[in-house]
């Protein structure tokens, strides 16, 4: 089967930096996406990586590791709008993006 | 442009009901996708579309069915509602997945379900 291990909660202060951890185990793997979920909304896609390496879109960056299974989300400068759900997802085929249960991060003042 | 469009956004049945879901999208997208997704929980795959007339099962397909209906539409029914479809659903759209190109999906804005 397949699955992906991410924190249940993360809590830092404005103004921080925090990392969200990503684990997952699959059969088949081209790529590992991040999307923000802010409650009662939908999820919206924030990131990709499909080769190792560290993918940076503004505040937001992205890490991958193919050969620990493993990738990251790094929020640097966090607002108190960046709390929300972080989900990553793994595509491991043609139609098949696993998702991780989500990491819910509260930004304190 | 809309993007993805759900309708309805909230719906009570009653065990044993029937009803189907909605969902467009506008951006020419050939890939659509029906996920649920529980309290506290990521979302899971229950059918997805690789192009109009195609349809494959995900990892919750179970009480449900669904139809390409055009490039633009893809609906999910609920034959005979259960509680345990309690959920949000929600629709995605995107490009054929190809490697070496970003993987991008696009989310409706979910329909909440509640089956008493």
């Amino acid at each position: 089967g397949q699955s992906l291990e991410q924190p249940s909660e993360v809590t830092a202060v404005e103004g921080a930096i925090v990392q969200i951890n990503c684990t997952y185990q699959t059969s088949g793997f081209y790529g590992l996406s991040w999307y923000q979920q802010h409650d009662g909304g939908a999820p919206t896609f924030l990131s990709y990586n499909a080769l190792d390496g560290l993918e940076e879109t503004g505040r937001f960056s992205s890490f991958l590791s193919r050969s620990d299974s493993y990738g990251y989300l790094l929020l640097q400068e966090l607002q108190m709008k960046d709390s929300a759900s972080y989900f990553c997802a793994a595509r491991t085929g043609r139609r098949a993006l696993t998702f991780g249960s989500g990491t819910r991060l509260q930004v304190q003042p | 442009n809309a993007g993805v469009t759900q309708t309805p956004k909230f719906q009570v049945l009653k065990t044993g009901q029937s009803m189907t879901l909605q969902c467009a999208q506008d951006m020419n997208h050939n890939s659509m996708y029906w996920y649920r997704q529980d309290p506290g929980m990521g979302l899971r795959l229950i059918y997805y579309s690789a192009s109009e007339g195609t349809t494959d099962k995900g990892e919750v397909p179970n009480g449900y069915n669904v139809s390409r209906l055009n490039k633009r539409e893809f609906s999910l029914r609920l034959e005979s509602a259960a509680p345990s479809q309690t959920s949000v659903y929600f629709c995605a759209s995107s490009e054929t997945f190809r490697t070496g190109r970003t993987d991008t999906q696009y989310f409706g804005p979910g329909t909440r379900l509640t089956v008493l």
